[in-house]
């Protein structure tokens, strides 16, 4: 299995422009979640959704969207791309059993 | 939600027991207690997780006081490969779906030779 994948893995934008982070699981979890990472700090969580159909914001949405497509698949949009959004974000999922969370490899978003 | 704090960065040496205590003062009744561990470009990784008194496992063990206000991961005789960035959450039952878990900033283990 391949638990959370996570796409792209590298990205450059320009201020301004628009992506679409992806982030699937393969794994039947109900919940999951959008981190992200600064160099040499904690991670901070964006958006979460607690079932396919529900999303919620988590410390720091400004500036993002998310949809929770179906069960899978959970993605993060940035609209208008600023320098302060240049990270590392992790997409993560949870099943309801344990309450694990298990996290992809992230995705490195440089903005220029 | 619970905040939690732990100190910032700890070093030790290869072969040691290392204690890494995390304090959250306001825990509620449902809250359990989750540790991972995060090594360089990775994400997390989950050690451990409990509620109350001790949990053990095959890489750690977790120990909860009485009043939950603070607990205790501790590492058996480390080595090297285990220099990460350890971290505490504090987040409603498990058993519930879609909490909203939140990390503090960690805490830099180095293991030195």
């Amino acid at each position: 299995n391949a638990g959370v994948t996570q796409t792209p893995k590298f990205q450059v934008l320009k201020t301004g422009q628009s992506m679409t982070l992806q982030c699937a699981q393969d794994m039947n979890h109900n919940s999951m979640y959008w981190y992200r990472q600064d160099p040499g700090m904690g991670l901070r969580l964006i958006y979460y959704s607690a079932s396919e159909g529900t999303t919620d914001k988590g410390e720091v949405p400004n500036g993002y969207n998310v949809s929770r497509l179906n069960k899978r698949e959970f993605s993060l949009r940035l609209e208008s791309a600023a320098p302060s959004q240049t990270s590392v974000y992790f997409c993560a999922s949870s099943g309801s059993n344990t309450g694990e969370l298990f996290f992809g490899e992230g995705s490195r978003l440089t903005v220029l | 939600l619970a905040k939690t704090t732990q100190p910032i960065s700890m070093d030790s040496y290869e072969g040691q027991e290392v204690n890494i205590t995390c304090s959250h003062n306001n825990i509620a009744t449902n809250d359990y207690i989750t540790w991972y561990q995060q090594f360089p470009s990775q994400g997390p990784r989950f050690i451990i997780q409990g509620y109350k008194t001790k949990v053990t496992n095959e890489v750690a063990s977790l120990f909860i006081p009485a009043d939950r206000k603070s607990s205790t991961l501790s590492l058996p005789r480390v080595s090297l490969s285990d220099t990460a960035v350890y971290y505490c959450l504090v987040g409603d039952s498990p058993y519930n779906a879609g909490n909203m878990l939140t990390f503090g900033g960690g805490t830099r283990l180095m293991v030195k030779p």
